[in-house]
């Protein structure tokens, strides 16, 4: 069975640094572009970044652009978030999710950033 | 890109009909393929893809489920509500990973 697990949220304050993880069990991992997709409390779904499968390309949504990195770890079959600089606004649930031209059916549980003084 | 669904909430008796609409300011056609895909998130969990490109359905998704549509125009049909199917409904593009606002589907 496929299981992302994330983990490494909390609460920080505004300015300050988050690294998030996702570890995969169950699937090839190196095989896939990756996602991170975030849900700030009460609102919808927003794709935040993607890496492919070796980790050579990597896209971010503008909000985010310079200030979080996303990585990978293919032989430790990990998925990483370095969110710098955080704001009020990115408070929210972070989820991984494997890319199959757009997340695919295999989502993690969440890990909760919340930012704030 | 901008992702419109509607509507934002729908209110539906058992075993009734639904439909969801989702339109892109731009289309989809890349490649010769159509990457919209529909998402569920069931109150308190994650969300859960139903809807690949267009029309497939994920593993283990009730056939109660269908999409169809081509372009920038896009629908999500739910044939008979279930108790289950209570959450909200996401369109989503790729690429320009673009997610649309939402559709909460309750039970009248």
């Amino acid at each position: 069975e496929v299981q992302l697990v994330e983990s490494g949220g909390g609460l920080v304050q505004p300015g300050g640094s988050l690294r998030l993880s996702c570890v995969d069990s169950g699937f090839t991992f190196s095989n896939y572009w990756m996602n991170w997709v975030r849900q700030a409390p009460g609102k919808g779904l927003e794709w935040v970044a993607s890496i492919k499968g070796d980790g050579s390309e990597k896209y971010y949504v503008d909000s985010v652009k310079g200030r979080f990195t996303i990585s990978r770890d293919n032989a430790k079959n990990s998925l990483f978030l370095q969110m710098n600089t955080l704001r009020a606004e990115d408070t929210a649930v972070y989820y991984c999710a494997r890319d199959n031209h757009g997340p695919d059916d295999y989502w993690g549980q969440g890990t909760l950033v919340t930012v704030s003084s | 890109v901008v992702m419109t669904q509607s509507p934002l909430s729908l209110s539906v008796t058992l075993g009734q009909p639904a439909s969801i609409s989702c339109r892109s300011s731009q289309s989809l056609v890349h490649d010769g393929h159509t990457y919209l895909h529909w998402f569920q998130q069931r109150p308190g969990q994650s969300p859960r893809r139903l809807i690949y490109e267009v029309s497939k359905r994920d593993s283990g998704v009730p056939d109660r489920f269908s999409g169809s549509g081509s372009g920038t125009d896009f629908t999500l049909k739910i044939s008979r509500v279930e108790a289950e199917d209570v959450g909200i409904y996401y369109c989503m593009r790729w690429p320009l990973n673009t997610f649309g606002q939402g559709t909460k589907l309750e039970i009248k």
